[in-house]
């Protein structure tokens, strides 16, 4: 299974600054998605990262809020930008490779909290 | 409706001993896929074991199996022999053949382990 890195593991953030997030898996995948945990909650899914496109955004998410990079199929970042408190939580990336039978992989999260 | 309902939100077990998280899923898809998670409170997603709605056997992995009924549209985690370690919370995934992309995630159950 593909091996994921993600980065950074932890920040501590001012409110209206903006983090950038980064995920490199070592092998080229076709699915990457983008998840929020907030605390005490369920994975919501923000976005599917697309390669050489716009991401595919889900309701309640918007690109000028959540900018999402995929120069390449094993690389993908994600922007929370103009952060407020609400915006703390735990940002996990995913790939998925092949067909129905295949699970997601994560990536071991970024755990965000904004002062 | 709920693609996915865990209607456990918490769960204590005495350590060896057996546990069955339950799982109840929603789908019209006659084709689809059941997984299950574990997220210690590190934070990440590790893929615990896998179910096709066609298989006819329930999965086994390790000291997890998953009690596949199909017609009740349950998929419950059986976590035999429990440790320690297993305290985490649990989440059971859907991923269906139509969208194929998208997995659909339960609210999660906190399992604890009791010494």
């Amino acid at each position: 299974s593909a091996v994921i890195s993600q980065k950074p593991s932890r920040d501590i953030c001012q409110r209206g600054t903006s983090l950038t997030i980064q995920c490199q898996v070592d092998s080229q995948v076709t699915m990457m998605f983008w998840y929020r945990q907030q605390p005490g909650q369920s994975l919501t899914l923000i976005a599917t990262a697309n390669q050489g496109s716009e991401a595919t955004y889900e309701s309640g998410f918007v690109i000028d809020k959540f900018p999402i990079s995929r120069p390449n199929l094993t690389f993908s970042t994600l922007t929370v930008s103009n952060m407020s408190p609400e915006d703390s939580s735990i940002y996990l990336c995913s790939v998925v490779e092949g067909n129905l039978g295949q699970p997601q992989h994560f990536g071991d999260g970024t755990r965000l909290s904004i002062l | 409706a709920q693609k996915i309902t865990q209607t456990q939100p918490g769960m204590f077990v005495q350590e060896k001993e057996a546990v069955t998280l339950d799982c109840t899923y929603d789908t019209s898809d006659p084709s689809y896929g059941l997984f299950w998670y574990k997220q210690p409170s590190s934070g990440e997603m590790i893929f615990l074991i896998y179910q096709g709605s066609y298989d006819q056997q329930n999965a086994t992995e390790g000291r997890y199996s998953l009690n596949f009924q199909k017609a009740r549209k349950s998929a419950n985690l059986v976590i035999s022999a429990s440790q320690l370690g297993d305290s985490a919370m649990y989440f059971c995934a859907m991923r269906e053949g139509g969208t194929g992309n998208q997995f659909y995630f339960g609210t999660g159950t906190s399992l604890t382990v009791i010494p």
